[in-house]
């Protein structure tokens, strides 16, 4: 079972770089997220999307864009890539349906990304 | 604000100590999640629990809704159990994470 899949698992860029960071499940999860990961920080939640055609932002959205694809990939994309951007990225997905009541989420293995 | 505070921030243990990592946030929730981290990085749901205790294996959690408190005890503590505790509160959709208690059990 490959659960949640993220690609690629390291990156270095320069900055003003662009990348596309992808994310797929194959649990049939309608919830998606995107979070990133600092030092002494707790996870951030950058953007999530509850179901296919839905995104919204999270806790720290500035510099970044999300697309939903299609209900299995959420991708995260860096258009401008800033030193303030190097982080671990992690993509997690849950099911949310009514009637199940609350699901933990599954996470990825994240992206260590750099940016000189 | 729900804010998420974690204590300690660093344990060093002896195998087969007894282990508590605490938990505390600041507004009503549907949930408290407990997370695990490997030090190879990734992370894996531990427990979900909104009352009460669960318990799985040598993993027990507890949860005070009143006192907005959350527990992670570990009993007979082992080299493998060395991983950062995440835990983290919210509703069905969005969650606020604690920034982690880094564990280190020592044979």
């Amino acid at each position: 079972n490959a659960g949640v899949t993220q690609t690629p698992k390291f990156q270095v860029l320069k900055t003003g770089q662009s990348m596309t960071l992808q994310c797929a499940q194959d649990m049939n999860h309608n919830s998606m997220y995107w979070y990133r990961q600092d030092p002494g920080m707790g996870l951030r939640l950058i953007y999530y999307s509850a179901s296919e055609g839905t995104t919204d932002k999270g806790e720290v959205p500035n510099g970044y864009n999300v697309s939903r694809l299609n209900k299995r990939e959420f991708s995260l994309r860096l258009e401008s890539a800033a030193p303030s951007q190097t982080s671990v990225y992690f993509c997690a997905s849950k099911i949310l349906r009514g009637g199940l009541g609350n699901q933990p989420q599954h996470f990825g293995d994240g992206t260590r990304l750099s940016i000189l | 604000k729900n804010e998420v505070e974690q204590s300690p921030q660093n344990l060093t243990a002896q195998e087969g100590e007894f282990i508590t990592i605490n938990c505390s946030y600041s507004v009503g929730i549907s949930a408290l999640h407990w997370l695990q981290q490997h030090p190879g990085g990734g992370i894996v749901s531990l427990f979900m629990l909104s009352s009460g205790k669960k318990k799985h294996g040598r993993l027990i959690a507890t949860i005070n809704i009143q006192e907005k408190h959350s527990s992670l005890h570990i009993t007979a503590s082992h080299p493998r159990d060395s991983a950062v505790y995440i835990c983290a509160s919210g509703g069905y959709n969005k969650l606020i994470f604690g920034a982690g208690t880094r564990l280190a059990v020592h044979p």
